[in-house]
């Protein structure tokens, strides 16, 4: 059965660079059926997806977060990894890893809070 | 961008009763559009994809029609385990990009 695991800082200061990473397990991250990306979600607010990844590298982003936004992937240990730079108390949020086929089979989420 | 609305925000409703939820796009999504159910603490989970396909395990009382810009989750028979927040989602661009709706809360009246 596939599951994504997140892992990562908790807090993240103002202006530094949030970075996460998520494992993919029970499943192959260079299926060609699916793209594997991020999805977040500040607290009692709604759902934003970030940006997509294939294995080959090709990447899609959301353009209101693009100029900050760096997806990777490392097929050899079957994980994915998401940097988000400069940023602010807004970026608070629940970030889910994703398998992208359209529909969306999520991970747990993990919180990260940005507070000096 | 296509702009997923979804209406009501908060949705009243007695156990056992039925609940009709609205989702609207602001162009047409074919049939590219899923629903989700939301728990506190919980991540999303898929109830309907390709506008009114259950998804495995999604009980028979969860209901999904539409297509172009109008859809609609009917719930049949509130239970207690479905009080929730409810998603709507479109694919019809993927992977150049994925949107959801608000979301609905689906509370006890």
């Amino acid at each position: 059965q596939l599951q994504l695991q997140e892992s990562g800082p908790g807090l993240v200061k103002p202006s530094e660079t949030l970075s996460l990473t998520c494992t993919v397990s029970g499943g192959s991250i260079s299926s060609s059926s699916y793209y594997w990306g991020w999805i977040r979600q500040p607290p009692g607010k709604g759902l934003e997806w970030i940006g997509s990844i294939y294995y080959s590298g090709s990447t899609y982003y959301n353009p209101s977060l693009k100029s900050r936004v760096t997806i990777s992937v490392d097929t050899s240990k079957n994980q994915f990894s998401l940097k988000l730079s400069s940023v602010t108390a807004a970026d608070t949020a629940v970030y889910y890893c994703a398998r992208l086929g359209g529909v969306i089979h999520w991970g747990q989420g993990t919180l990260v809070t940005v507070s000096s | 961008e296509i702009v997923m609305t979804q209406s009501p925000a908060t949705l009243s409703v007695s156990p056992g009763e039925r609940a009709t939820l609205s989702c609207r796009a602001s162009q047409s999504v074919s049939s590219n559009l899923a629903w989700y159910q939301q728990k506190p603490g919980q991540a999303p989970r898929l109830l309907i994809y390709g506008a009114s396909t259950r998804a495995t395990g999604i009980p028979a009382r969860f209901s999904g029609s539409g297509s172009g810009t109008e859809f609609t989750l009917t719930i049949s028979s509130l239970q207690s385990e479905d009080f929730a927040v409810y998603y709507c989602q479109q694919y019809n661009n993927w992977p150049l990009a994925l949107t959801f709706g608000g979301g609905t809360k689906v509370e006890i009246k």
